[in-house]
């Protein structure tokens, strides 16, 4: 079945680099995402990316994916104070017309001013 | 218009009260979604519509009834509801379900049971 892990808590300083990572089992998964949920919102989609690649950039969000190790990395620039927020990882499995999204845990991100 | 419109944004209920959460999209989306989230938890899907016609009920108790008017609307009737059911619940519509699930989620509506 599948699973999505990600730690549960990061804490960085306004400025720096933060990067939150992500472990998925379901190596049929064709694309995974990330989602930024902020406190009393939705979820709103930050990114994704295809299996078949390695890296997205997408102006301070960068994306990498190590499909061997089932590995998803989501870096963040320049992190400010509104990057606070939980960051939802997540992959889509499934076959045509029945994908499903699978949700990891969030990482909640704080930043330091 | 990419966005995913819930109302009410929240709501206060009975155990014996009937209400029904509503959600409309107007981004042309063919499969709308609704998910369960607890606090400090992920969201948990319960409905998918696609093209209207209810292709996933993930085993959700039958005092939540999802209703597709058409294809823009989504309802979630609730009724004879307990406590551990106070939870916000999400919205959602994609494209379709063919692969890429680019997910607009509404904003939720703040269930409280009591």
């Amino acid at each position: 079945g599948e699973d999505v892990e990600q730690s549960l808590f990061l804490s960085v300083r306004e400025g720096d680099s933060s990067v939150i990572n992500c472990t998925y089992t379901d190596s049929s998964s064709t694309y995974l995402y990330w989602y930024k949920q902020e406190p009393g919102a939705g979820l709103q989609l930050l990114t994704y990316i295809f299996s078949n690649m390695d890296m997205k950039q997408d102006q301070r969000l960068t994306v990498l994916l190590n499909k061997k190790d089932k590995h998803l990395s989501l870096r963040i620039a320049d992190t400010q104070t509104g990057d606070s927020a939980i960051y939802f990882c997540a992959e889509s499995a499934g076959g045509a017309g029945s994908y499903q999204l699978t949700f990891g845990k969030g990482t909640k991100l704080s930043v330091i001013p | 218009d990419t966005e995913v419109t819930q109302t009410p944004k929240h709501l206060v209920m009975g155990m014996t009260n009937k209400k029904s959460l509503k959600c409309e999209q107007h981004m042309g989306h063919r499969a709308m979604y609704w998910y369960k989230q607890k606090a400090k938890k992920p969201p948990e899907l319960m409905f998918v519509y696609s093209y209207e016609k209810l292709s996933i009920n993930e085993s959700v108790p039958s005092r939540f009834s999802p209703e597709c008017p058409n294809s823009s609307l989504l309802n979630l009737h609730l009724h004879a509801l307990q406590p551990e059911d106070s939870a916000l619940y999400l919205c959602a519509s994609s494209q379709d379900r063919a692969g890429n699930e680019k997910l607009f989620f509404g904003s939720g509506t703040q269930l409280s049971v009591l």
